[in-house]
């Protein structure tokens, strides 16, 4: 099992939808998570962190982390094709390991 | 604050040589971290260093080596160099248990 699953996609959706974005993590020290965009032949850029249950929001981003489930998910409301790119999932444990997940691919349709 | 900066952006070298990638991170960050990324690969973990000392190191080869100095810059070596080797070499920062911010890279090329 890997440490931190994310689907890989592509996930597609209509332009104006909300995506909907998942990643789950089997280390129950898992503390912080994060969420990057990566634009392809782009380095990651950082997103959004969350470090509590619950939402998170910002602008047309929601994070939102369940850690009785180990799920951590990314809502992009009001896609746009400019948010077409990889979301990595990222789990920092308490022994500072710092996982990545392989990515989802979105496609915004126009 | 300036982000992170990477020396060089591109790199061609044979098989069998050495080469020594630079990374700069971003003002007051101690934590640098090494990823490799290959298509269809994902960020593969090098190794990260805090304060001069390696914290934590992926599964490779010991050709990979780094260091950090104690202005926090980081530099990553790679010694007899192999074709599996070609890929983007990320450099990225943090201040500690935060996100890390990404450098722009280093493309190797080995011929």
């Amino acid at each position: 099992q890997k440490e931190v699953e994310q689907n890989s996609g592509p996930l597609s959706v209509p332009e104006g939808a909300i995506a909907s974005l998942n990643c789950t993590y089997s280390d129950r020290g898992s503390q912080s998570f994060f969420w990057y965009r990566q634009y392809s032949g782009k380095s990651p850029e950082l997103i959004m962190s969350i470090y509590s249950n619950g939402d998170k929001e910002d602008g047309r981003f929601t994070a939102q982390l369940n850690k009785a489930s180990q799920y951590v998910s990314l809502l992009i409301r009001d896609s746009q094709p400019s948010d077409s790119a990889t979301y990595l999932c990222a789990a920092l444990s308490g022994t500072y390991k710092y996982i990545f997940g392989t990515g989802t691919r979105l496609k915004v349709l126009a | 604050k300036a982000g992170v900066t990477q020396t060089p952006r591109y790199l061609i070298k044979t098989r069998g040589q050495q080469v020594t990638l630079s990374c700069s991170p971003i003002s007051g960050h101690r934590s640098v971290s090494w990823y490799q990324q290959t298509p269809g690969q994902g960020l593969q973990f090098l190794f990260e260093y805090f304060s001069e000392t390696q914290r934590n190191k992926g599964n490779f080869p010991g050709r990979f080596s780094g260091r950090q100095f104690s202005n926090s810059r980081s530099e990553m070596n790679v010694s007899t160099l192999e074709l599996g080797d070609s890929a983007l070499y990320l450099c990225a920062s943090s201040l500690d248990g935060g996100g890390r911010f990404f450098g722009p890279g280093t493309r190797l090329t080995v011929l």
